[in-house]
Parts: C-alpha cells; structure tokens; sequence
C-alpha cells in the first residue's frame, strides 16, 4: 500500500549528539511536513518542503535542519539535541498545499534525548 | 493566531455507545477548514472526517458525524456504535483558506470498553 513511512520508530540519543530521523512517501505527494509532538500537547508544525522549496516555521529553532534529496525523502536533523527536543516526531504529506488536501501521516519516530 | 482547544484530556465509553468529543476554536478567519484525526496506540495518525467552514450541513462519514457551530467556534464529534478499533487519541485542527498548516488541539484520548 501507498504509504508514509518513518525510520527509526524509537531513537535514544545522548545531549548534544547530532541525530537524524528519516521520512519516506511512496503516494508522490509534493509536500513533506515536520511535526513535533511533545508528551501531553498538540503536534507543532515544524518545517514543510513544497517541491524543493524548504518553508521553516518562524519559531522553530535553528539546532532543527531539513534536508529533501528527492520527491520521496525528507529527513530531520537535529544537530545538537536538548532535553527539551525528547518528543514524537511526525512526518506527513499532502498533494498540494493551495488545496488544503488532506494530508497523510507516518507512524512517527519517538525519540529521547539523555 | 488561531488556537484549538480540546478540553476533553480522556473518555470512556462502552462498545456500541455513543459519545461526543468537544473543541473550539479562535479566528478572526471567515473561511477555514476543520478536522478531526485519529492515532491509534502506536499507529499512524488519519483523517476521520473534515469540514468547510463555508458549508452549513455538518459533515458525516459512517459513523462519525460533527456538530459544526460556527458562531459559536464549536466543531464536537459525535461517534455512534463505537467499537474497540475506535480507541485512540483524537486530534481536533484548524486550517486557514489556502494555506496548508494544520493547527491542532492538545488532543482527547478515547477508551472504548467492552
């Protein structure tokens, strides 16, 4: 089936050691979104690619980087991890974004930060 | 800003109840869409069901259905026959005309008993 997938689902990484979470899509979509979502609270909209286009939400912080090789892969680095940064991570897609098409998630990656 | 507020942290209800799920919403919008989602334990988050702010019929699918007020900036959903599979934490968002960033409640977690 057509799919979003998240790799690794759990992720244990040492303060301040640089982590990557990946994201996979095989529906073709144009649009790739970042979610954060901390224990007890809403999912927060971290960065999403419209094509090539990287559009950064204005309070993510900049320890967040993206990276999209190819319509099927986007990947979230980390580049030194807080505490704070311990969370799901949500990828998810959507065809167009003028459109509000709806969009598909992953699984999400858990990741703790120690 | 808009925010979504799901004032629900957790229900209960028994298989083949009904139950209502509440949120509201603040914008100074006109036009917007509203969603509800759901993650199941460890699952991908998927629509359940949408609707368009300029549509006055609440919206169904099965047996999901919403009491869309907008004065009000009410958007409840209502699950009839619930079953097991419905167990999950449903996720109430919010998105403006032609944008694509999806603004969620803190989420209610729905327990549904034998």
């Amino acid at each position: 089936d057509a799919m979003v997938i998240q790799n690794p689902r759990y992720q244990v990484t040492q303060f301040g050691k640089p982590v990557t979470l990946s994201c996979s899509q095989t529906l073709n979509h144009n649009v790739m979104y970042w979610y954060q979502q901390k224990s007890s609270q809403a999912p927060k909209l971290l960065f999403h690619y419209y094509d090539k286009d990287f559009n950064n939400e204005a309070d993510t912080p900049d320890n967040f980087q993206s990276r999209r090789p190819n319509t099927s892969f986007c990947f979230l680095d980390i580049r030194s991890p807080g505490l704070g940064d311990t969370a799901m991570y949500l990828c998810a897609t959507s065809r167009d974004p003028t459109t509000q098409e709806t969009q598909y998630f992953g699984p999400g990656t858990r990741l703790l930060v120690l | 800003a808009q925010t979504v507020t799901q004032s629900q942290p957790e229900m209960s209800v028994q298989e083949a109840e009904t139950v209502t799920l509440s949120c509201t919403y603040d914008t100074s919008e006109s036009n917007y869409y509203l969603f509800w989602y759901k993650q199941p334990p460890s699952r991908q988050m998927i629509l359940v069901i949408r609707q368009e702010a300029y549509k006055q019929q609440n919206a169904t699918e099965n047996r999901f259905s919403v009491n869309f007020q907008k004065a009000a900036k009410s958007f409840s959903l209502k699950i009839s026959d619930s079953q097991l599979g419905d167990t999950a934490m449903y996720f109430c968002a919010f998105m403006k005309l032609n944008t694509d960033k999806l603004i969620f409640g803190t989420g209610t977690r729905l327990q549904v008993f034998p």
